[in-house]
């Protein structure tokens, strides 16, 4: 296990347009986060699971947006009819629970979407 | 509201020189306080952490100085190398939460030689 992987690392697609993304974990990992970065700008956080059950989504998080993680391995972030504004890196990062440190709190390499 | 914010969006310094980054924060329940490099195209690297009831804590050429009293965190990085080149971002958390990270913008090193 090299750490987390996200897949595609890029997705360019037309407003209006569905679109979801992988996040594998790693494997010994049951804390889930799902985050979002504009240029310029530090990660937001989107939503957190804890195995399969996701236990808080921020405010960012519209309608529009789903994440699963059903099995409590891989998740999906998927977003529906995106719009211009969702274009950004979208990165999945995940830990130990209960970590004493975060310094097993890992990012993957994130996938940057563009609507175009 | 909640924030974590940084002094400058941009450092240089010269290679071998000793860098200096910033940050501001807000929340006084934080009780983690985490450093993140990121380089283009790449997710935030864990650089180094420190829990509030410490002030220092070193590592390999880093060190991180938090000051609660002013709500203050500075990264210190010793002898700049090219590969420090980056943008560097302080993240804070609160341990009895979920660990979310409350990110702010960013400061981008640039190393000279």
């Amino acid at each position: 296990d090299t750490g987390v992987s996200q897949d595609p690392r890029h997705k360019i697609t037309k407003r209006g347009q569905n679109v979801t993304f992988r996040c594998d974990p790693i494997s010994e990992h049951n804390r889930l986060y799902w985050y979002r970065q504009t240029l310029g700008q530090g990660p937001e956080f989107l939503t957190y699971f804890q195995n399969e059950a996701q236990l808080e989504k921020s405010r960012l998080l519209s309608d529009r947006f789903s994440a699963e993680r059903p099995k409590g391995s891989f998740s999906t972030l998927e977003i529906q009819r995106t719009e211009q504004g969702d274009s950004a890196m979208y990165l999945c990062a995940s830990s130990l629970d209960p970590g004493r440190t975060l310094n097993g709190y890992t990012f993957g390499s994130g996938t940057r979407l563009t609507v175009v | 509201g909640e924030s974590v914010g940084l002094h400058l969006p941009t450092l240089s310094v010269q290679e071998g020189d000793n860098s200096i980054i910033n940050c501001a924060y807000s929340n006084s329940a934080s009780d983690y306080f985490i450093w993140y490099k990121q380089e283009s195209g790449k997710g935030p690297q864990f650089i180094i952490d420190i829990r509030s009831n410490m002030d220092k804590r070193q590592g390999q050429r880093v060190t991180v100085l938090l000051n609660k009293t002013v709500k203050h965190l500075s990264l210190q990085i010793a002898a700049t190398q090219p590969g420090d080149s980056a943008v560097y971002f302080c993240a804070e958390s609160f341990s009895g939460g979920y660990n979310k990270l409350i990110f702010g913008a960013g400061t981008r090193l640039a190393v000279h030689p």
